[in-house]
């Protein structure tokens, strides 16, 4: 069965605490990698895609890298505007093409 | 920059209502979408639609869901008899390909009361 997992679940840092978030995943094929930005109430917006192992992005603070089995997303210096709760969701080739998403991990960045 | 866009924002209604989503896609994109989630938990795919039809669907999205495209601008999730277990929160999306990267609108909170 198709499944992504993020960890951890929550994470609390401080201001200028670099860090990692995981998203292992086990998709049929996978055909894209993405990673979104979610506030409280909010819909999620798109950080990163990443298609092929070995693949990184960046963008400010953030940089998403891509392996055979997991993804991570690196957090350098974050400052307290980087909380949120971010997804990871993976897109499955096959006859039932979808978006498979993890639970998230809430991030807390303390100034 | 161009945005999806999704109305109403909040909608409360009645176990057994109707009720219908509103969304706006982004212009030139040619794939829509609807998730939803409940809160605390992960964003669910109901639905995909590609010209003018449905493309995919996931288990949830069974009779009393539909999904239209009245115009050229506008694509809408009907729910016929709203259940409880159906509040949440309704996310549109679109894409220009199916693998391309989808754009979320900021959702339309459902409570079914």
């Amino acid at each position: 069965e198709d499944q992504v997992t993020q960890s951890p679940e929550a994470l609390r840092l401080q201001e200028g605490e670099s860090s990692s978030l995981n998203c292992s995943y086990t998709v049929s094929g996978l055909r894209g990698l993405f990673w979104y930005r979610q506030d409280p109430g909010k819909g999620p917006e798109f950080l990163f895609t990443l298609y092929s192992a070995g693949e990184e992005k960046e963008k400010e603070r953030l940089k998403a890298t891509l392996t055979k089995k997991e993804s991570f997303l690196h957090i350098t210096a974050p400052k307290p505007e980087d909380s949120a709760t971010y997804l990871c969701a993976a897109l499955n080739a096959g006859n039932n093409r979808k978006l498979i998403w993890g639970l998230g991990t809430s991030l807390a960045v303390n100034p | 920059e161009p945005e999806v866009t999704q109305t109403p924002s909040h909608q409360v209604t009645q176990m057994g209502q109707e009720v219908i989503l509103r969304c706006v896609p982004i212009s030139n994109h040619l794939y829509f979408y609807w998730y939803r989630q409940i809160l605390g938990q992960k964003v669910e795919f109901l639905v995909s639609f590609y010209n003018n039809e449905i493309s995919e669907k996931s288990e949830i999205f069974d009779d009393q869901f539909s999904v239209e495209r009245p115009d050229g601008s506008n694509f809408t999730l009907k729910i016929r008899s709203t259940k409880l277990e159906d509040s949440a929160m309704y996310f549109c999306a679109s894409s220009r390909a199916h693998t391309d990267t989808q754009y979320f609108g900021p959702g339309t909170r459902l409570t079914v009361l």
